[in-house]
């Protein structure tokens, strides 16, 4: 089953802007990749989803290139609060079974101040 | 309120005992799932279920059953046969698998197991 790859962790300064990425090399031909943020001893919940090119909401963009094995998560002028673990999302096909989510390791974002 | 319910919050449990998570939505999603979250790690599909009656293994179901009677409820039973079940369990759903490639979750705020 093939897996996506993130840095362990991150470190930034409360202003800059930060950019994560999640390699994925599997990705089937109509999943979308979606990146989730979680907090301690909470549910993950979601941050921003996109097919292809780019994709902007309130809270981040995310890129993804032609080829789609890769995507970025750019968090803009991060504060402290964005602290957190954040997750790359992408669905594989399984031999002989539906698909399933699977995540990524998940990267740690520590913003300091 | 829609969203996903679990319970307990916190357990306890003495080798050998079978428990089971409850995990309740309202949010009428086909699909449901159930992760597994070790300290400093990050999520472990344990099983998921696209439709009621249905469900499939994930990565680490070893140890672990379900069932899905319902649509809205997809009970999580760590058995005396998972042999390092202290963790934190997260239950999803989602609109459905066939029906969206989209892979957004909902998440419940999970459920923390303890064995002594």
């Amino acid at each position: 089953l093939a897996k996506t790859t993130q840095p362990i962790s991150m470190d930034s300064y409360e202003g800059q802007e930060v950019n994560i990425t999640c390699s994925h090399n599997n990705i089937a031909t109509n999943d979308y990749i979606t990146w989730y943020q979680q907090f301690p001893s909470q549910g993950p919940r979601f941050i921003i989803q996109g097919y292809k090119t780019k994709v902007t909401n309130e809270v981040a963009s995310l890129f993804i290139p032609a080829d789609r094995k890769s995507s970025t998560l750019s968090l803009p002028r991060v504060s402290l609060s964005d602290t957190a673990v954040y997750y790359c999302l992408v669905g594989y096909r399984k031999a002989g079974s539906a698909r399933q989510l699977t995540f990524g390791s998940g990267t740690q974002l520590t913003v300091l101040p | 309120d829609g969203g996903i319910t679990q319970s307990p919050k916190y357990l306890f449990r003495k080798e050998g005992q079978n428990v089971t998570l409850s995990c309740e939505q309202n949010l009428n999603h086909d699909a449901m799932y159930w992760y597994r979250q070790d300290p400093g790690q990050g999520l472990r599909l344990i099983y998921y279920s696209q439709i009621v009656n249905d469900f499939q293994k994930g990565d680490i179901a070893e140890g672990y059953s379900v069932s899905r009677e319902k649509k809205e409820s997809f009970p999580l039973t760590v058995t005396s046969a998972q042999k390092n079940p202290t963790a934190f369990y997260l239950c999803a759903s989602s609109i459905g698998v066939r029906v969206s490639n989209t892979g957004e979750l909902f998440f419940g705020e999970g459920s923390r197991l303890t064995v002594l």
